[in-house]
Order: structure tokens, then sequence, then C-alpha cells
């Protein structure tokens, strides 16, 4: 069964920094593309940043560009994402997905980052 | 910016038939763009339906399907149940970026 776990959410001050943890289980996490997506309070779904599988490509939504930074390890079957310079924009549910030939099919239960003073 | 584009809400009746939509701001939606469907209930992460435009998941419901209509990308729900009222979005893929719509509010009433 695939599972995706979240975590590293919390409560962090602007311009603090955290870093999100995707934990992968019933695939062979090498294999796949992942995302990070994430949902504002009461707002709709905004993608933030993709990585294939080897790591050879990374792309980032123009929000995030210059703060965040995705990375995975293959070995531990594990995506993350660093976020800095954080903002009270940034506050919102984040979640990974799995993508293989443009099929975002599974997706993780989310974790709240909340930036406020 | 790229924006997507959806219907903000619709309502339908129960055994009904309805359409929900996804415009690019950059023209015509193909198969290029590898349209994806999903779906969200309040409180719950977002649920895959359909992606590469028409291709539905093993769990997805027979009742939607994912087609390409009048330069858009449309999901159509047929014979809707009340458990179908929910939130719906679609994506869109940009080489590498990703996009996506407001989502759709679908109401069965």
């Amino acid at each position: 069964e695939v599972q995706l776990v979240e975590s590293g959410g919390g409560l962090v001050k602007p311009g603090g920094s955290l870093r999100l943890s995707c934990a992968a289980s019933g695939f062979t996490f090498s294999s796949y593309s992942m995302n990070w997506v994430r949902q504002a309070p009461g707002k709709g779904l905004e993608w933030v940043s993709s990585i294939s599988s080897s790591s050879s490509y990374i792309y980032y939504a123009d929000s995030v560009k210059g703060r965040f930074t995705i990375s995975r390890d293959n070995a531990k079957n594990s995506l993350y994402l660093q976020m800095n310079s954080l903002r009270a924009e940034d506050t919102a549910v984040y979640y990974c997905a799995r993508e293989v030939d443009w099929n975002y099919g599974y997706w993780g239960q989310g974790t709240l980052v909340t930036v406020s003073s | 910016q790229t924006v997507v584009t959806q219907e903000p809400s619709l309502t339908v009746s129960p055994g009904g038939t309805v359409t929900l939509t996804c415009a690019s701001s950059t023209g015509a939606v193909t198969s290029g763009y590898y349209p994806n469907w999903f779906q969200q209930k309040p409180g719950q992460a977002p649920r895959a339906l359909i992606y590469s435009t028409s291709n539905k998941h093993s769990w997805t419901p027979a009742r939607f399907s994912g087609s390409l209509l009048g330069g858009k990308a449309a999901l159509t729900l047929s014979g809707v149940q009340p458990e179908d009222e929910a939130e719906y979005y679609c994506l869109l893929y940009y080489g590498g970026a990703v996009v996506f719509g407001g989502g759709t509010k679908l109401t069965v009433l």
C-alpha cells in the first residue's frame, strides 16, 4: 500500500525557517518524481515544487523561488522541503504527492505550517 | 503568470449529469497539458480522480469521466450521487511547472 506521511509542520515566526519531511513507503521511491502542494486555510490548491526521481530536475513556483529548497534522499525514502524567510502567506497545509507520467495519484494527509508572530 | 480557470460553483440534482471545465490563460487545453482532476471534501486531503485527460485510477467511480471539450479540459459526472458533493480541482502541466485551477464547489441538491 502506497503511503506518504508528512511531518515537520508547526508554528514559526515571520522570517523563520522550517524543514518539512515526507516519508514514503509501499513503492519504489527512487522511481518516482515527487511534489509539494500547499493549501492556505479556506483556499485552493497551490503547487509549490517538484523534483525528479534522481534529483536531476527541480522546479519551483514563483511564489517560493529563492526561499524554498526541495530535496530527496532515495536511500531513506524521504522527500524534504526546506523553507526559509517564511511569510504569513506561506501559512498552509503542505501535502507531498507522488507523480509518474503526469499522474499525480497519491497524496499524503498533509502537515500544517503556521507563520505568525 | 498563467491562470487556470474553473467554474466557482455548480449545482446538480441527484441522478443528474454535470460537466466541470478547466481553461488555460495560454490558450486551448490539449492533451499535452496532461489534465488531472481531484476531489476534495472538507478536512480531507485531495483524492485523485483522473490523469492525462481521461485516464481513471483504480478507485475512480465509473460515473466520473474526463475529456477535452471546446478547448478546455472537462470532468463529467453522470448519475450524480449525494456523496459527490465536494470541491473539484483541475491541474495542468506547463513543461515543468504545474498550475491548479481555483476549484469548483459542486453542490448536490
